[in-house]
């Protein structure tokens, strides 16, 4: 199995733009987390997914940030418009039907925002 | 509201033994989890204590009391290469996982 695939693997991108950061989970798994970690705010876990449905989106900052799952095979986070202060490494993770016992993650989208 | 705490580092020599501790307040536990991440890299998933007690993996045990709400890592036999972050994550209703801020393990030869 190919594990979590995130895409792009590093993001530039000035203020006011749109940042999409798109995860594939790996085949099978039912849940789908989105995290963004920085050195001061540690690893926050933003949304997750159970059967492609949002089930806790409470972690997400504001307006700004939305997510989405369309199918089983990809997920999307959007930023719009995107802040500097949006800059950290964003995490996609996946587990199976046991929840959160075990969760793979992506190798994460490192995102600056100038 | 929730919250972890876990010392922010932890410097021990090669072939020793290390524990990191994790406390935690939270509502609605189910869990306790660990991961490692070394620099740059992701966090992968290391043990997972749902019941009070000691789990066993390779080099790697920890631990849980739940009525302390308390549990460590126990890392044995220290390698270079286990040089990482180790965060605890405590496991909430649906799966979803709070993380500790991380210890910083620094293993020096």
């Amino acid at each position: 199995d190919a594990g979590v695939i995130q895409s792009p693997r590093h993001e530039v991108t000035e203020m006011g733009q749109e940042v999409t950061l798109r995860c594939k989970p790996i085949s099978g798994h039912d849940y789908l987390f989105w995290y963004r970690q920085t050195m001061m705010r540690g690893l926050e876990l933003l949304i997750y997914f159970n059967n492609n449905v949002p089930i806790d989106d409470s972690g997400m900052p504001e307006d700004r940030f939305s997510a989405k799952m369309p199918n089983a095979s990809f997920s999307t986070l959007k930023i719009q418009p995107s802040e500097p202060r949006d800059s950290a490494v964003y995490f996609c993770a996946s587990s199976g039907t046991s929840g959160g016992r075990e969760q793979f993650f992506g190798p994460g989208t490192r995102l600056t925002v100038l | 509201g929730q919250s972890l705490e876990q010392p922010s580092e932890v410097t021990a020599v090669e072939g020793a033994i290390v524990q990191i501790n994790c406390t935690y307040q939270t509502s609605g536990f189910y869990g306790l989890s660990w991961y490692q991440q070394h620099d740059g890299g992701a966090p992968t998933f290391l043990s997972y204590n749902a019941l009070d007690g000691l789990e066993e993996t390779g080099r790697f045990s920890s631990f849980l009391s739940r009525s302390d709400s308390y549990g460590y890592l126990l890392l044995q036999e220290l390698q270079m290469k286990d040089s990482a972050s180790y965060f605890c994550a405590v496991r909430g209703q649906g799966g979803k996982l709070i993380f500790g801020q991380g210890t910083e393990l620094s293993v020096k030869p």
